[in-house]
């Protein structure tokens, strides 16, 4: 069965530190891997996902992750935070040739950025 | 395209009242998923459509929920006899066949049961 661990509830950072945000997840066959965020009372809006070809990927407002499947992590970083960032963030997997496209989500990170 | 939207907001009712959630997809995208977030946790996958067939449903879909997309363009979900424990934001979201192309989301609708 699918996971998605995500360390730490809560993350705090000062504006203009390195933001990292944790995931790891269990799947028997690869998968692809996603990271939303969501502001208070609002949906999710995608950041950016991996699904083949480079394990890099960048996402918007200077977000990327890097996919490492020895680790199997997905972790989710920026290299100076804004106190935009200041938001829920999510990680999610779906299995690879699920034809349903149903997303497992991570339990969230919240991230809190000090002037 | 004005993305994903869902009516109402808010809603209040009183435990044992039906409630009905409306959600529109964007136009294009033939998928359309529901999911239910109570606060501090990730959401939860309820159920999902691919035009007017209901292909999935979770077992957190008690018989009590039901959902329809009729003519594959929106959809509902409807919550009977309303418990305090339906409290939660529900959010609709919608995407391309593929799971690669990720999800669009709708801004949600908070359930309060009191």
């Amino acid at each position: 069965a699918q996971s998605v661990t995500q360390l730490g509830s809560h993350v705090s950072v000062s504006e203009g530190a390195l933001v990292l945000l944790r995931c790891n997840y269990s799947s028997s066959v690869p998968p692809y891997l996603f990271w939303y965020v969501q502001y208070p009372n609002q949906g999710l809006q995608l950041l950016l996902k991996y699904t083949t070809g480079a394990t890099l990927v960048k996402g918007i407002n200077g977000f990327e992750a890097e996919f490492k499947k020895s680790e199997t992590s997905f972790h989710l970083t920026k290299p100076s935070a804004h106190m935009s960032d200041a938001a829920e963030y999510f990680c999610a997997v779906s299995l690879r040739g699920n034809q349903g496209g149903k997303l497992i989500f991570g339990q969230g990170t919240e991230l809190s950025v000090k002037p | 395209d004005t993305g994903v939207s869902q009516d109402p907001r808010h809603k209040i009712t009183k435990r044992g009242q039906n409630v009905t959630f409306r959600c529109d997809p964007i136009s294009e995208h033939n998928r359309l998923y529901w999911y239910r977030q109570t606060l501090g946790q990730g959401p939860e996958f309820l159920t999902y459509f691919q035009n007017e067939a209901q292909l999935e449903k979770s077992r957190l879909l008690s018989d009590r929920f039901s959902a329809e997309r009729p003519k594959g363009s929106f959809s509902t979900l409807e919550i009977q006899r309303t418990e305090q424990g339906d409290s939660a934001m529900y959010l609709c979201a919608s995407s391309l066949t593929g799971v690669d192309y990720g999800y669009t989301f709708g801004s949600g609708t908070r359930l309060t049961v009191v």
